[in-house]
């Protein structure tokens, strides 16, 4: 079955600096990842995905994040946080097996001025 | 091209009462998804329905049933309401399935409270 894991559920990080948020997934075949960003009392809104091919991925607002299968991880980088990427953010994983889309739990960001 | 809508966008109940909630995909999508957010257990995904037919089902117990119309438009109903039914329920739209990667595209989400 597929699982993901988000380590920390809470990140400060300052303005300026860089954000690192972890996600590991667990799937029996090739997944699709996902990261989404949730801002206070709205839906979830997608960063970026990785399906196939290029293994970097480049999402919007300056967020990357970089496949690594022999580390079954998805980790989302931004290089320098801005105020408004304080906000909850959401690694998820798809696959053919388990026909759904499926959360990590989450991490909120806070970003000190 | 408008974005996901979801109706009402905020609900109160009481025990025992039955709710539907109402999602409207964004046009030429045909996969509608539900899911329940929670401070608890987070998101957890609900069902997803594609040209009318339940594709696949989460653990969740009966009293939460869903349906999808013609035009894509779905509804969800929980019967016997609890308390612990109290979250916010999201819809999320897509061109085909999850299990094909597809892009899911979120509502603004029904929070519901339970009294």
């Amino acid at each position: 079955a597929q699982s993901v894991t988000q380590l920390g559920s809470h990140v400060s990080v300052s303005e300026g600096a860089l954000v690192l948020l972890r996600c590991n997934y667990s799937s029996s075949v090739p997944p699709y990842l996902f990261w989404y960003v949730q801002y206070p009392n709205q839906g979830l809104q997608l960063l970026l995905k990785y399906t196939t091919g290029a293994t970097l991925v480049k999402g919007i607002n300056g967020f990357e994040a970089e496949f690594k299968k022999s580390e079954t991880s998805f980790h989302l980088t931004k290089p320098s946080a801005h105020m408004s990427d304080a906000a909850e953010y959401f690694c998820a994983v798809s696959d053919a097996a388990g026909n759904k889309l499926t959360f990590g739990g989450g991490t909120r960001v806070l970003v000190k001025p | 091209k408008a974005g996901v809508t979801q109706t009402p966008r905020y609900l109160i109940k009481t025990r025992g009462q039955q709710v539907t909630l109402s999602c409207s995909p964004i046009s030429g999508h045909r996969s509608v998804s539900w899911y329940q957010q929670t401070p608890g257990q987070g998101l957890q995904f609900l069902f997803e329905y594609f040209s009318e037919t339940q594709r696949n089902k989460g653990n969740f117990p009966g009293r939460f049933s869903g349906r999808q119309f013609s035009n894509s438009r779905s509804e969800m109903n929980v019967s016997t309401l609890e308390l612990g039914d109290s979250a916010l329920y999201l819809c999320a739209s897509s061109l085909g399935l999850a299990g094909d990667g597809e892009t899911q595209y979120f509502g603004p989400g029904t929070r519901l409270l339970v009294l």
